[in-house]
């Protein structure tokens, strides 16, 4: 079964305070893992798309790399508009994304 | 450019009755997707519209759920007789046939929150 898991649930960073967002995924055929940023009160918005493993991709502060198994979310030095929560989701051979329940960033000033 | 829009933004709605909510997707994007946000919960999957195929409607957790898209671009989901664990916020994503950022980047609205009472 396809299937993908975040962690940890919730983050609380001091500005400044670099660390990483995990996903693991277990999934038939990649087509792809997203990573979505979701503000409260708002739609996802897309940050990255990783294909195959080795790939890694930067914006900003952030930076998406991908393994057979995972892929980490890592956070630079983040601000205070950094937090949010990031979603991430596999794409299967059958077409559809499955999303992770969600990391949940606070960063503190 | 304008982004996907859904309306309402907030239905609150009493338990037995039907809602539709509707998506309005970027212009030229092809295909359609709904999703469900529980409180607490990751996006789940309900349907998906690619063009003129017929629609993936493996994630319709009921047969009280049904969706349509008329002439390719408006898609509404419809829910008949409501029940209290319908309350959560449905999203609505589309995507280019050929995204900037590769295969099937999804551009999702600011969503519908829905409340059963």
């Amino acid at each position: 079964e396809d299937q993908v898991t975040q962690s940890p649930e919730a983050l609380r960073l001091q500005e400044g305070e670099s660390s990483s967002l995990n996903c693991s995924y277990t999934v038939s055929g990649l087509r792809g893992l997203f990573w979505y940023r979701q503000d409260p009160g708002k739609g996802p918005e897309f940050l990255f798309t990783l294909y195959s493993a080795g790939e890694e991709k930067e914006k900003e502060r952030l930076k998406a790399t991908l393994t057979k198994k995972e892929s980490f979310l890592h956070i630079t030095a983040p601000k205070p508009e950094d937090s949010a929560t990031y979603l991430c989701a596999v794409r299967s051979n059958t077409g559809k994304l499955i999303f992770g329940q969600g990391t949940t960033l606070q960063v503190k000033p | 450019g304008a982004g996907v829009s859904q309306s309402p933004s907030n239905k609150v709605t009493e338990k037995g009755k039907d809602v539709e909510l509707r998506c309005d997707p970027i212009s030229g994007h092809t295909a359609l997707y709904w999703y469900r946000q529980s409180l607490g919960q990751g996006l789940e999957f309900l349907i998906y519209f690619q063009g003129n195929s017929a629609p993936d409607k493996s994630g319709l957790p009921s047969d009280r759920f049904s969706a349509e898209r008329t002439g390719g671009s408006v898609s509404t989901l419809t829910i008949q007789r409501t029940q209290q664990e319908d309350s959560a916020v449905y999203l609505c994503a589309s995507t280019h046939p050929r995204g900037l950022a590769g295969d099937n980047e999804q551009f999702f609205g600011p969503g519908t929150r829905l409340t059963v009472l």
